[in-house]
């Protein structure tokens, strides 16, 4: 099964800068790596998922690239706001057959947006 | 809106005693999972469907249960509560196109 590592330190990023969070996995390469948001005492929340084959996406002011050679996804989040203060997970099927078998997450890190 | 529920969101129960939590989902979706969340944890699956009588158990799926009798809803047991499932419970349903939609959480304490 992956292991999945994220920066388990909170990240403090001044507002209107960008802030970039960090995905590491190990083990065999994933078919798709997903980002999810979680805010205290809810359930996570779906952001964007991408593919093996391809190097990035954006939706928004959200990027993720993803670089099966490295093993490493990150995550950016341009023009920060007070409101992308949150918790971001990291996300990966949990056997190399699909996601239908369900995900492994990381611990997530949790970002502050400092006005 | 199609949307998933859990209930009840906070239980408190006490070691040995059976607990069942609820999760229902309206998007007639047929995969259907169940997650703990600890603290210096993930997410961390415990069981799931593919769909109705269909379950299959995840990597945390000792001293817990699921049955699927229809597309709605994925109940999870505790068969004998233990200290050590004190925990938040998350459902999650998708529609296999691998992204996955979380219900509110239910937080669980067993004394």
């Amino acid at each position: 099964s992956q292991k999945i590592e994220q920066n388990s330190e909170a990240l403090n990023i001044q507002e209107g800068k960008t802030a970039t969070l960090t995905c590491n996995y190990t083990n065999y390469s994933p078919a798709y790596l997903q980002w999810y948001r979680q805010d205290p005492g809810r359930g996570p929340v779906f952001l964007l998922l991408i593919r093996e084959n391809e190097k990035e996406k954006r939706k928004e002011r959200l990027k993720v690239t993803f670089d099966t050679t490295l093993k490493q996804s990150l995550f950016h989040i341009t023009a920060s706001q007070p409101a992308d203060s949150a918790t971001y997970l990291c996300a990966l099927e949990i056997n190399s057959g699909g996601g239908a078998d369900g995900l492994t997450f990381g611990k997530g890190t949790h970002l502050i947006i400092q006005p | 809106d199609a949307e998933i529920t859990q209930s009840p969101r906070h239980k408190i129960t006490e070691t040995g005693r059976q607990v069942t939590l609820a999760c229902h989902q309206t998007w007639n979706h047929n995969n259907m999972f169940w997650y703990r969340q600890d603290l210096g944890h993930g997410l961390r699956l415990i069981h799931y469907s593919y769909g109705v009588q269909d379950t299959n158990k995840g990597e945390v799926s000792d001293g817990y249960s699921v049955s699927r009798s229809n597309t709605e809803d994925l109940p999870l047991t505790l068969e004998s509560a233990a200290s050590s499932q004190t925990s938040v419970y998350f459902c999650a349903s998708s529609d296999g196109t691998d992204t996955q939609y979380f219900g509110p959480g239910t937080r669980l304490t067993v004394l």
